[in-house]
C-alpha cells in the first residue's frame, strides 16, 4: 500500500523560481493537507482540502497555492520561491468518516532556497 | 500566538525506565489530543489520541493523560525501548469543525532512549 506519496523528495530552487510539489494518495480520503516544518517549530497548515474542487488556506498560506481537481491529487504550487520558503513539506491525508484526526502523512519534501 | 507547546525540545531516558512527554495549550476551544511520532526522513505516525471527555488512554506502553483544568496532556511510555528514540508531537483540534481534521501542532520533543 503505497499511501500518501509525495514528490520530489528533495529540491533546490533560486530566488524567483516556481515549482510545484506533488501528492497523491491512495486511500480514498476526502481530507488532504499541507503542512511545513520548520527547525524548533514543530508543523504549520499552509492549506488544506475537503474534497475535490474545495480548497482553503491554512495557518501560514502565503506564497502558495494548491489545487484539488481530484480526490487523489492535491499539488502544492510554489510562485516566486523565497529564502523564507526553505522547510521540509508534509502531506496528508485523513478520513472525512469516522473524524478521528488521525493524518497520514507522506515521507516529506525537503526545499532549499537560494 | 503558539496554541499547543511542548517547552522540553529534548528528553534523554535509560531503557527500561519511564518516558514523560508534556505538552500545554491555550485554546480552551480544543478537545482532541492526539500524539503523533517522527523519525529522520519520515512523515510523521499517529501515535494515541484522546477526547476531552476522557482523562486517560491507554494503548499497550503508551498513556495519554489529559488535564482539562490545567490545560495539559503528557505521553507516558513505560517501559521506554531503544526503538522509541524519535520526535513526538502533540497535536490538538476542536471536533465541532467540520471542515476535516485541522490539527495545531506543538514544537516536538527528541526522545532518545539509551540501551
Amino acid at each position: 500500500n503505497a499511501g500518501v506519496t509525495q514528490t520530489p523528495k528533495f529540491r533546490i530552487l533560486k530566488i524567483g523560481q516556481s515549482m510545484t510539489l506533488q501528492c497523491a494518495q491512495d486511500m480514498n480520503h476526502n481530507y488532504m493537507y499541507w503542512y511545513r516544518q520548520d527547525p524548533g517549530m514543530g508543523l504549520k497548515l499552509i492549506y488544506y482540502s475537503v474534497g475535490a474542487g474545495i480548497t482553503d488556506k491554512g495557518e501560514v498560506p502565503n506564497g502558495y497555492n494548491v489545487s484539488r481537481s481530484t480526490t487523489e491529487d492535491f499539488p502544492l504550487r510554489l510562485e516566486l520561491a523565497a529564502p523564507s520558503q526553505t522547510s521540509v513539506y508534509f502531506c496528508a491525508s485523513s478520513r472525512q468518516v469516522p473524524n478521528t484526526g488521525e493524518l497520514f502523512f507522506g515521507e516529506g519534501s525537503r526545499l532549499t532556497v537560494l | 500566538d503558539q496554541q499547543v507547546k511542548q517547552n522540553s525540545p529534548s528528553l534523554s531516558v535509560q531503557e527500561g525506565r519511564i518516558s514523560i512527554l508534556n505538552c500545554d495549550y491555550t485554546n480552551s476551544m480544543f478537545d482532541y489530543f492526539l500524539w503523533y511520532k517522527k523519525y529522520p526522513a519520515e512523515g510523521p505516525t499517529f501515535l494515541i489520541s484522546i477526547s476531552s471527555i476522557k482523562d486517560k488512554n491507554e494503548d499497550g506502553r503508551f498513556t495519554v493523560f489529559l488535564n482539562k483544568s490545567a490545560k495539559h496532556l503528557s505521553l507516558h511510555i513505560v517501559p521506554s525501548q531503544p526503538g522509541d528514540s524519535a520526535v513526538y508531537f502533540c497535536a490538538a483540534s476542536s471536533r465541532w469543525e467540520t471542515s476535516g481534521s485541522r490539527l495545531t501542532f506543538g514544537e516536538g520533543t527528541q526522545l532518545t532512549v539509551n540501551p
